[in-house]
């Protein structure tokens, strides 16, 4: 069965205290793989997709890479502003569905 | 102005009640797709629609009803509401397969 597994579900980080989340998945078959950042009462906003095994994207303070099995999203010196919860999904090849992991929340304090 | 558009933001209502939630994008997308999130559960696909006449159901669709009513509107009905479809719902839009899903903004919907 097809699964996407995050962790840890809550980090707390001082600002500037650099770390990774992970985003671990079973599917047969990879179409792509997608990072979210969702902020509270807001709808999942697109970071990264990623395609296969090796690749790595960056934007700002995240870098995103994947391997045959997991992706880590790393935070380089992160800012208050970097709180949310992010969330991770993957796409079958061959199907329609995207499957969500259940998020990581990261606080970050000043 | 919003790519995705819910309406509304929020909705309290009584169990057996009617209700329905629309979406209207500005994408131009043909795909689009309605999830709900609870806690813990991630984000599950109710329904989702490749094109006008297009439409199929997702892993939890029991309970819920959906109209294409043009390219850009996708509505969610619930025919009679109960307690456990207390949830978020989003509505998505996607330019095709293996491309990113745009969501909108939600609809906290709680159902007493």
């Amino acid at each position: 069965e097809d699964q996407v597994t995050q962790s840890p579900e809550a980090l707390r980080l001082q600002e500037g205290e650099s770390s990774s989340l992970n985003c671990s998945y079973t599917v047969s078959g990879l179409r792509g793989l997608f990072w979210y950042r969702q902020d509270p009462g807001k709808g999942p906003e697109f970071l990264f997709t990623l395609y296969s095994a090796g690749e790595e994207k960056e934007k700002e303070r995240l870098k995103a890479t994947l391997t045959k099995k997991e992706s880590f999203l790393h935070i380089t010196a992160p800012k208050p502003e970097d709180s949310a919860t992010y969330l991770c999904a993957v796409q079958a090849s061959g199907t329609y569905k995207y499957i969500f992991g259940t998020g990581t929340r990261l606080k970050v304090l000043a | 102005d919003a790519d995705v558009t819910q309406t509304p933001r929020n909705r309290i209502t009584k169990t057996g009640k009617r209700i329905m939630l629309e979406c209207s994008q500005t994408k131009g997308h043909d795909r689009m797709y309605w999830y709900r999130q609870d806690p813990g559960l991630g984000l599950r696909l109710i329904y989702y629609s490749f094109d006008v006449k297009d439409i199929n159901k997702g892993e939890i669709s029991d309970g819920y009803s959906v109209s294409r009513q043009a390219q850009a509107k996708f509505s969610l009905s619930l025919e009679s509401a109960i307690p456990n479809q207390t949830a978020l719902y989003f509505c998505a839009t996607s330019e095709g397969q293996g491309e990113k899903l745009f969501f909108g903004s939600g609809t906290q919907l709680s159902v007493l």
